[in-house]
């Protein structure tokens, strides 16, 4: 069956830098393009962007280019968040997600379970 | 992209129809049948209730439908059941991706 499975929780201080991954399991994870959505405490549904599993292109939505990077390792069908320069407002449970449709009337929707990102001093 | 607008929250007794709002603008609800909805219980991760507008996925009951006028969409939940209870997120994704605000729903 289709599986993200993430990485654990993290505690970081402002200013520094965290990696979040995702492994992908139960499809070929250079089929469908890998998300990335954040949830902070209390509050909604956030969109980061994507990125193109084939080629390995990012697209990063409004606010959120400079300090997030996304990238891949194919070869152990894994994908990465990098966050550069934590700020308290990151605190947050980070998302992969993959959406697709391979066949009409089948969406493909899948999310990981989240990793939790605590900024604090 | 500015986040979609819906409620903050709704509720409905046992058996009774609730319908939940997502208003975007005619750049992406108003002018793309690219909208889904997603349920979301604490602590859990969301689960794809409605896609393209008003199709079902594969297992979520018929209760669940949904319906676009506009830029507003909408999500109609008949015969509530307890189990409803949670969080629903609209998305649009015509280009990009853009969620609302999240609505929480209440049976009473």
């Amino acid at each position: 069956q289709v599986q993200l499975v993430q990485s654990g929780s993290e505690l970081k201080e402002p200013g520094a830098s965290v990696k979040v991954s995702c492994k992908a399991s139960g499809y070929t994870f250079t089929s469908f393009a890998m998300n990335w959505v954040r949830q902070a405490p209390g509050q909604g549904l956030e969109f980061l962007g994507w990125i193109n599993t084939g080629t390995g292109n990012p697209t990063y939505a409004q606010g959120f280019t400079g300090r997030f990077v996304f990238s891949l390792d194919t070869s152990v069908s894994t994908a990465y968040l990098q966050i550069s320069g934590l700020k308290a407002e990151d605190t947050a449970l980070y998302y992969c997600a993959s959406f697709g449709m391979p066949t009409p009337g089948k969406p493909f929707d899948y999310w990981g379970q989240g990793t939790l990102v605590t900024v604090s001093s | 992209q500015s986040a979609l607008t819906q409620p903050r929250s709704v509720s409905g007794s046992p058996g009774q129809s609730v319908t939940i709002s997502c208003t975007g603008t005619s750049s992406d609800v108003g002018n793309y049948n690219y909208v889904s909805w997603y349920q979301q219980h604490p602590g859990k991760a969301p689960k794809l209730m409605i896609y393209d507008v008003t199709k079902r996925p594969s297992g979520v009951p018929d209760r669940f439908s949904g319906s676009k006028s506009g830029n507003t969409a909408s999500l109609t939940i008949s015969g509530l059941q307890a189990e409803d209870e949670a969080d629903y997120y609209c998305c649009s994704y015509a280009g990009s991706r853009v969620f609302g605000g999240g609505t929480k729903l209440t049976v009473l």
